[in-house]
């Protein structure tokens, strides 16, 4: 059974970068066909996608965010992470780190709450 | 950009069948997810490649495309269904949420 779990700080000022790792668990994060995402949620609000990335390195990312966004995967760790720079208030949210196969998010971790606060 | 709308709210009585829509331009065109999400838990997928259920997943789920419009059907809706609903589907290699329909059954 895959297992996902974000760790990383709760609690971010503003204009600083928000940095989060997920760790996989249960399955090598450098099996073939698998992508590895980033998903958040706005208190009280729908899903937002964020990026995804494989463990080759190749990276897609969502045009609203990308200029703020990186996501990044360390093979040897078995993680990937998220940064998420210059954030404001308006990045307060829950982040998922998922698993993406064939067209669909299959595995979920259990979520984060980040505030941006000073 | 790629939009995929839900109504925000469906409900229904014990028993009987729920369906919530999912419409984006040209949807049936690609493949629709659904997922399930509780209040303080993380979404679970519920029907995939339009109409596939992943191991778990009750048979009173269910789910179409075809034109504009994904359905999700709940059959035999019970009360552990009520939750918030998300569709989803990839715009080429971009992945897009509709903004969710909340079922409430009553």
């Amino acid at each position: 059974q895959v297992r996902l779990q974000e760790s990383g700080p709760g609690l971010v000022k503003p204009s600083q970068t928000l940095s989060l790792t997920c760790t996989v668990s249960g399955g090598s994060i450098s099996s073939a066909g698998y992508y590895w995402s980033w998903i958040r949620q706005h208190p009280g609000k729908g899903l937002e996608w964020i990026a995804y990335i494989y463990y080759s390195g190749s990276t897609y990312y969502n045009p609203s965010l990308k200029s703020r966004v990186t996501i990044s995967v360390d093979t040897s760790k078995n993680q990937f992470s998220l940064k998420l720079s210059s954030v404001t208030a308006a990045d307060t949210a829950v982040y998922y780190c998922a698993r993406v196969w064939g067209q669909r998010i299959d595995y979920w971790g259990q979520g984060t709450l980040v505030t941006v606060s000073s | 950009s790629y939009e995929l709308t839900q109504p925000p709210s469906v409900s229904v009585s014990p028993g009987q069948t729920a369906s919530i829509t999912c419409s984006g331009d040209k949807l049936g065109d690609k493949f629709a997810c659904w997922y399930q999400q509780k209040p303080g838990q993380s979404p679970v997928l519920v029907i995939y490649q339009d109409n596939k259920r992943p191991s778990g997943i009750p048979e009173r789920f269910s789910g179409s495309n075809s034109g504009n419009t994904a359905t999700l059907t709940i059959s035999g809706t019970q009360a552990m269904d009520e939750a918030d609903y998300y569709c989803q589907a990839w715009d080429s290699s971009i992945v897009v949420f509709g903004g969710g329909t909340k079922l409430t059954v009553l």
